[in-house]
């Protein structure tokens, strides 16, 4: 079946510049989460979502960061006036709602980011 | 909060040997624990997870972790590596956020380079 999709695969931005990424989780999924991978670093938490639930928007690392989620799907990440700082892979991932314990999580391919 | 640590960037083994990737954590309650790995150019794929009962946990590809509280350890194992195996390996715990939500916390990694 399909898994998570992310697009565009590859942006590269002028500093300054707004962006947009997209993810679209596998259907079904309740919970959806964002990531940013930096060369030589973990996985950063950035944002989750959880069905009509406010979104966890503790590991956004700044208000040029921003996170939306339509119709319980599709999400988009926006990063406004992008810094240099910025360029990192981004990855999504989606899951079921856990009733208890924690279920896996299903990642995208995510999306390289580069400003210059 | 919750968090885990991987104390190794890499770990060399030579095919057909044991493998071992370390995992410490930290948290506060019952702790919910995973691997992931990341084959080069591809997404993480969930490998194990420990919610509770049994101490070693039996996941993907010959892969298996040892909990162990009180060593706070969840170190991720196989008897017999293969060439196939490199990639990087994350730890992550799950964490409890505000407003009953959840996110995960991920170590930096540790890369696995699996030699013939």
């Amino acid at each position: 079946g399909a898994g998570v999709s992310q697009s565009p695969s590859n942006k590269v931005t002028e500093k300054g510049k707004d962006v947009e990424l997209r993810c679209d989780p596998i259907s079904g999924h309740t919970a959806l989460y964002w990531y940013r991978q930096s060369l030589g670093q973990g996985l950063e938490f950035l944002i989750y979502f959880q069905g009509n639930s406010a979104p966890d928007k503790s590991g956004l690392p700044s208000d040029r960061f921003s996170a939306e989620r339509t119709g319980g799907s599709v999400s988009t990440l926006t990063i406004q006036r992008t810094q240099q700082e910025d360029s990192a892979v981004y990855l999504c991932a989606s899951s079921f709602r856990s009733l208890a314990g924690g279920p896996e999580q299903y990642f995208g391919p995510g999306t390289r980011l580069t400003v210059t | 909060a919750q968090s885990v640590a991987q104390p190794e960037d890499q770990v060399n083994v030579a095919e057909g040997n044991p493998l071992t990737v370390k995992c410490t954590y930290s948290v506060s309650g019952n702790p919910y624990l995973f691997w992931y790995v990341q084959y080069p150019n591809r997404g993480l794929q969930f490998l194990l997870k420990y919610i509770t009962g049994d101490n070693l946990v039996k996941g993907s590809y010959g892969f298996e972790a040892e909990f162990n509280k009180s060593q706070t350890s969840f170190h991720l194992k196989k008897p017999s590596a293969l060439v196939s195996d490199s990639a990087l390996y994350f730890c992550a715990v799950r964490d409890f956020g505000a407003s009953g939500t959840y996110k995960y916390i991920f170590g930096t990694g540790t890369r696995l380079k699996v030699l013939a």
